[in-house]
């Protein structure tokens, strides 16, 4: 069975702290991974996705990394506005393969 | 483009009650899925469709059907509610191919009481 496991459950920073987001994941053959960003009330909104291990991706403060059993989500000089809950979720292979979720990390940026 | 549109944004029933979520999307996707989200879990799929006239069962089914009529639109049916439906439900899509990312509306907060 797919297992996704994110941590911390929730994280709490200073504006201009740069931290990391992990998530470690099972999977048998990883098909992708994806890293998205919810906001309250709203629904998940995609940033990422990684393939294969090694490959990272870029945008603005965020940076996704991935390795043969985990992602990385590297905030550098984070901001208020970072503030959310980031989702990782995996993708299997096989035809209509679907995505497992992990239940994600609260972020918390104080000004 | 709206991308995935969802309606009703909220709504409350009755233990027993009836009622249809319906999912929209506007960029031709094939795929579309039906998750639901809970406190301290994450996204669980109810079901899915790989296209028009297409359905089939996700993680967590129960209590729960789903038409693909037109390829633009995804209904969630529930037939007779229970409390322990109460969450916020998202419907997604996606191309056929690649990339396969998913794209979510913006979810439908619903209430059983």
């Amino acid at each position: 069975e797919d297992q996704v496991t994110q941590s911390p459950e929730a994280l709490r920073l200073q504006e201009g702290e740069s931290s990391s987001l992990n998530c470690s994941y099972t999977v048998s053959g990883l098909r992708g991974l994806f890293w998205y960003r919810q906001d309250p009330g709203k629904g998940p909104e995609f940033l990422f996705t990684l393939y294969s291990a090694g490959e990272e991706k870029e945008k603005e403060r965020l940076k996704a990394t991935l390795t043969k059993k985990e992602s990385f989500l590297h905030i550098t000089a984070p901001k208020p506005e970072d503030s959310a809950t980031y989702l990782c979720a995996v993708q299997a292979p096989g035809a209509n393969s679907k995505l497992t979720f992990g239940k994600g990390i609260t972020l918390s940026v104080r000004p | 483009n709206a991308g995935v549109t969802q309606t009703p944004k909220f709504r409350v029933l009755k233990t027993g009650q009836s009622m249809t979520l319906l999912c929209a999307q506007d960029m031709n996707h094939e795929y579309m899925y039906w998750y639901r989200q809970d406190p301290g879990m994450g996204l669980r799929l109810i079901h899915y469709s790989v296209g028009e006239g297409t359905t089939a069962k996700g993680e967590v089914p129960d209590g729960y059907n789903v038409s693909r009529l037109k390829k633009q639109n995804f209904l969630l049916g529930l037939e007779s509610a229970a409390p322990s439906q109460t969450s916020v439900y998202f419907c997604a899509s996606r191309l056929a191919g690649a990339p396969e990312t998913q794209y979510f509306g913006p979810g439908t907060r619903l209430l059983v009481l």
